[in-house]
C-alpha cells in the first residue's frame, strides 16, 4: 500500500540553523512527492512539489529533492527564520491511490530567535 | 481570487446529533475532495468528487457520513447520529481536475466538537 513516514517533531532549531527534515515513502506506480505547511492558526498551504524523480521543488528557500533509490523527499533550509515555525507534512498522490493524498503525521518545527 | 472556502469555522454539537459542513470550491474546479484531520495528525482521506459524482468513497469510515455535490461545485459533508471519535478537523481541498500534478488547494477547515 502507500504511505508516507517523516521524522517526529517537535524539532527545535535556532535562527540561521539548516534544517534538515526526513520523509520516506512506499508507494504502487509513480507517485508525486509533496510538502505542504500549516502556520499556527491557517489553513495547508503547499510548498513545494516534484512529480519525478530527481526533480527537485523549491520555495521559499526550501528544497527538497525526489530520490526513487532511496524513496525519501527530505525537506531542506540553509538558514531558517523565526517565521518557518510551523508543522510541515510530507505527502505522495498516485494514479493507483486515486488521487487522494497521502499524509504523514507531520513534523512541528520551533525556531528560536 | 477567492479561495476554498468552508462554513462553519467551528461546529459544537451533542452527541446523536446530526451536522452539515459545506464547501465552497475555487471557481472552475472540478475535482474536491474531502479529509479529516484529528490533533497531532496528518489529514485523512475521506471522498473525493470529480464533478457532480463521488469517484472515490472509500475513507468514509461508515454510513453515519454522506456527501453530496449536487451541481459540480459547492459540496455538503453529513454526518448523522454524531459521535464523539468524530470530533475533528474537516478540511476540504479543490484542484482544477484530478490528476497526479494538479496542486489540491485547502480551505481553512471545520472544527467539529461533538460533546
Amino acid at each position: 500500500g502507500n504511505s508516507v513516514t517523516q521524522m517526529e517533531g517537535p524539532v527545535t532549531l535556532s535562527e540561521e540553523a539548516f534544517l534538515t527534515i526526513n520523509c520516506t515513502y512506499t508507494a504502487t506506480g509513480y507517485p508525486s512527492l509533496f510538502w505542504y505547511v500549516q502556520y499556527p492558526g491557517e489553513g495547508l498551504q503547499l510548498l513545494l512539489k516534484a512529480t519525478k524523480a530527481d526533480d527537485k521543488g523549491s520555495n521559499k528557500g526550501f528544497e527538497a529533492t525526489y530520490r526513487k533509490e532511496t524513496t525519501s523527499f527530505h525537506l531542506e533550509k540553509g538558514s531558517v527564520q523565526v517565521s518557518d515555525s510551523a508543522v510541515y507534512f510530507c505527502a505522495l498522490i498516485t494514479r493507483e491511490s486515486n488521487y487522494q493524498l497521502i499524509w504523514g503525521a507531520g513534523t512541528k518545527l520551533i525556531i528560536k530567535p | 481570487g477567492a479561495g476554498v472556502s468552508q462554513t462553519p469555522s467551528n461546529k459544537v454539537t451533542e452527541k446523536g446529533k446530526y451536522v452539515e459542513l459545506r464547501c465552497d470550491p475555487i471557481s472552475g474546479h472540478t475535482a474536491l475532495y474531502w479529509y479529516r484531520q484529528s490533533l497531532g495528525q496528518g489529514p485523512e482521506f475521506l471522498i473525493y468528487f470529480q464533478g457532480t459524482g463521488a469517484a472515490d468513497d472509500s475513507g468514509l469510515p461508515n454510513d453515519r457520513f454522506f456527501a453530496v455535490r449536487p451541481e459540480g461545485s459547492v459540496s455538503t459533508l453529513k454526518i448523522q447520529r454524531t459521535e464523539r471519535g468524530d470530533s475533528a478537523v474537516y478540511l476540504c481541498a479543490s484542484s482544477l481536475t484530478s490528476g497526479v500534478v494538479n496542486e489540491q488547494f485547502f480551505g481553512p477547515g471545520t472544527r467539529l466538537t461533538v460533546l
